[in-house]
């Protein structure tokens, strides 16, 4: 078991950019969660899913976010049109199922300039 | 909607000194309490959890009672070392859908 796996783990980009982040779950895992961490913040939740289906998507998360969970396995964000705003650290996490305990990965960390 | 606040940071401390750090919530119902680590340059790692009222969780020294009464979940060691300097984020979990809801997080800083 190697945990949770996040690629890259830094991105640098220009504002107005499309940039794709992936996330490689615990194997069995069913849930995988999404979290933004901003400097001298805790993690905030963006959305979740069980197996392939997204089942929340926190307010944070606008339309120019989108993630996918294809197959259940690994998953993607991606930001399009990125802005200044959303420079911070993506961390995603997954747990075997609701009620167990979430495994974060290490994180990308993103700079738009 | 859910929250936690933490006491402010940083928190310097000298080695072998007693360590509390605050952590209150506001939920609805009774979600499972955590505190989970994040060291210089790593990922977040559970630290210790409690699920129901009165549970304390404990792990390297450290510990957390869940008290319902005054919905605190405050974070404790008796005897600190310079390889617990980390930042200290308390968290619940939410009820319905599992995700975690993260207090702003405290810094440690232990000096020799």
């Amino acid at each position: 078991d190697t945990g949770v796996s996040q690629n890259p783990r830094h991105k640098i980009t220009k504002r107005g950019q499309n940039v794709t982040f992936r996330c490689d779950p615990i194997s069995e895992h069913n849930r995988l969660y999404w979290y933004r961490q901003t400097l001298g913040q805790g993690p905030e939740f963006l959305t979740y899913f069980q197996n392939e289906a997204q089942l929340e998507k926190s307010r944070l998360l606008s339309d120019r976010f989108s993630a996918e969970r294809p197959k259940g396995s690994f998953s993607t964000l991606e930001i399009q049109r990125t802005e200044q705003g959303d420079s911070a650290m993506y961390l995603c996490a997954s747990s075997l199922d609701r009620g167990y305990e979430q495994y974060f990965g290490p994180g990308t960390r993103l700079t738009v300039t | 909607g859910d929250s936690v606040t933490q006491m402010e940071g940083p928190v310097t401390l000298s080695e072998e000194a007693f360590l509390t750090i605050n952590c209150t919530y506001t939920a609805t119902g009774y979600p499972s309490l955590f505190w989970y680590v994040q060291y210089p340059g790593e990922g977040l790692q559970l630290l210790l959890k409690a699920t129901k009222a009165d549970d304390k969780g404990s792990n390297k020294g450290f510990e957390a009672t869940y008290r319902k009464e005054t919905t605190s979940f405050h974070l404790e060691k008796g005897s600190v070392q310079v390889s617990d300097s980390a930042v200290y984020f308390c968290a619940l979990r939410d009820n319905q859908g599992g995700k975690l809801i993260f207090g702003q997080g405290t810094e440690l800083s232990v000096k020799p």
